[in-house]
């Protein structure tokens, strides 16, 4: 499965947009790219995914790169319930539900 | 819906003991997989299993150990507890689909002590 890189931490001022991202240029065809969140002691908690093309749902937008080798999560109005550690996964469609965690980015929202 | 269920959700056992963790998925999945989250180890991906076999095996000894019950209802346990079993289990079930993407819903944890 492919790895990925994130920066180790991010503050953000409430009420602004959170652009977190993360670089996965191992990449290959067939895998997704994923975003979970944990916040302190809580299970990780599902934002988004893509494959090719750029997504938005409630919680949050994927932009992902042409070359698909990376992809910003964007938060649009951050709020101090967002601070939070958030994971960028990568992997194949139909794949093992195995999650390989990196270290995350540990992003602060700021009042 | 109802989300994915752990018990207990804190224990407290000393070492050499050996303690069972309980997971309901959600209605409708059929994969279950559990993850170790330590401090210093982060989440680490102990097993899956789908339709009551295990198809993947993270990098743990053989005192962990899980199974899944026909209603996919899951089960791990961990024989001789170490102090360094101490950790929060999470478990986390998802439809699987063969052709598209698989999110994963993760359920509260069991936080687990080892004195």
């Amino acid at each position: 499965d492919a790895k990925t890189t994130q920066p180790t931490s991010m503050d953000c001022a409430e009420g602004r947009a959170a652009n977190l991202p993360c670089n996965h240029s191992t990449i290959s065809g067939n895998e997704y790219v994923y975003w979970y969140r944990q916040i302190h002691s809580q299970g990780p908690q599902y934002i988004i995914h893509g494959l090719k093309n750029n997504e938005t749902n409630e919680m949050a937008s994927l932009i992902i790169t042409e070359d698909r080798k990376s992809s910003t999560l964007i938060l649009p109005h951050a709020t101090l319930r967002d601070t939070a550690v958030y994971y960028c996964i990568v992997l194949p469609r139909g794949g093992a539900q195995k999650l390989v965690f990196g270290q995350g980015t540990r992003l602060t929202i700021n009042p | 819906k109802a989300g994915v269920t752990q018990t207990p959700r804190y224990l407290i056992k000393t070492r050499g003991q050996q303690v069972t963790l309980s997971c309901s998925p959600i209605s409708g999945h059929r994969s279950v997989s559990w993850y170790q989250q330590t401090p210093g180890q982060g989440l680490q991906f102990l097993f899956e299993y789908f339709s009551e076999t295990q198809r993947n095996k993270g990098n743990f000894p053989g005192r962990f150990s899980g199974r899944q019950f026909s209603n996919s209802r899951s089960e791990m346990n961990v024989s001789t507890l170490e102090l360094g079993d101490s950790a929060l289990y999470l478990c986390a079930s998802s439809p699987f689909q063969v052709s598209g993407a698989n999110v994963l819903t993760f359920g509260a944890g069991s936080r687990l002590t080892v004195l």
